[in-house]
């Protein structure tokens, strides 16, 4: 497709369990973002990447959270020991990095993610 | 650390009225402020953006106003339509080279209803 694909677009899992929530990005799109928007509020930053590196990862909330992207496209972000307060839509965006310009992010539908 | 702030929480209009949205920023490093427009179920989609080096830019009935020695920016839509009505959140993003590049920083988003 021609967007940014997140799967998948919906997850309930229990109290402690391990997710993993998948973005594909936009082809040859560099760079890389992940977002966690509560209800009713803006998306909050978590995590960057610029190729396979993580950039800025500054708003990761703890060490139950890691994202990956070996290859430079798909990433992955891991949550482990889920809690109930991961309730969230998590987007995922990326976008082309020219070097010299800041440009256009595309968002993703989101995974709404219910611990329950 | 960047701080967005976004008002109004709620703002309703007539059919045909124009919507005015307020954001102001406090890191003067921030040079990218893009509008996103979020219907229900979908990730945010980008109406418009503003880089610091312009103060004012148009794109049919949306315009976005920037001022950055009181750093804040706006949002205009006039000849309001219902289709109109969504999220919107206003962002901001430092320059390319700065530690937090690829950090956007959402406000709290506006919701926008038009009445027909």
């Amino acid at each position: 497709g021609a967007g940014v694909s997140q799967t998948p677009s919906n997850k309930v899992t229990e109290k402690g369990k391990y997710v993993e929530l998948r973005c594909d990005p936009i082809s040859g799109h560099t760079a890389l973002y992940w977002y966690r928007q509560s209800l009713g509020q803006g998306p909050e930053f978590l995590i960057y990447f610029q190729g396979t590196g993580a950039a800025d990862d500054s708003g990761l909330p703890n060490d139950r959270f890691f994202a990956v992207r070996p290859e430079g496209s798909v990433s992955t972000l891991k949550i482990q020991r889920t809690e109930r307060g991961d309730s969230a839509v998590y987007l995922c965006a990326s976008s082309v990095e020219s070097g010299l310009l800041n440009t256009e992010a595309f968002f993703g539908q989101g995974t709404r993610l219910t611990v329950v | 650390g960047e701080n967005v702030e976004q008002h109004p929480s709620t703002l309703s209009v007539q059919e045909g009225d124009s919507a005015v949205i307020k954001c102001t920023y406090s890191d003067s490093a921030s040079n990218y402020f893009p509008w996103y427009k979020q219907e229900l179920g979908k990730g945010p989609q980008l109406i418009i953006d503003i880089r610091s080096n312009v103060g004012e830019k148009k794109d049919q009935r949306i315009a976005v106003t920037l001022n950055k020695t009181a750093k804040h920016f706006s949002l205009h839509i006039t000849e309001t339509q219902p289709e109109d009505s969504a999220v919107y959140f206003c962002a901001a993003r430092p320059a390319l080279g700065g530690t937090s590049y690829g950090k956007l920083t959402f406000g709290q988003g506006t919701i926008l209803t038009v009445h027909p």
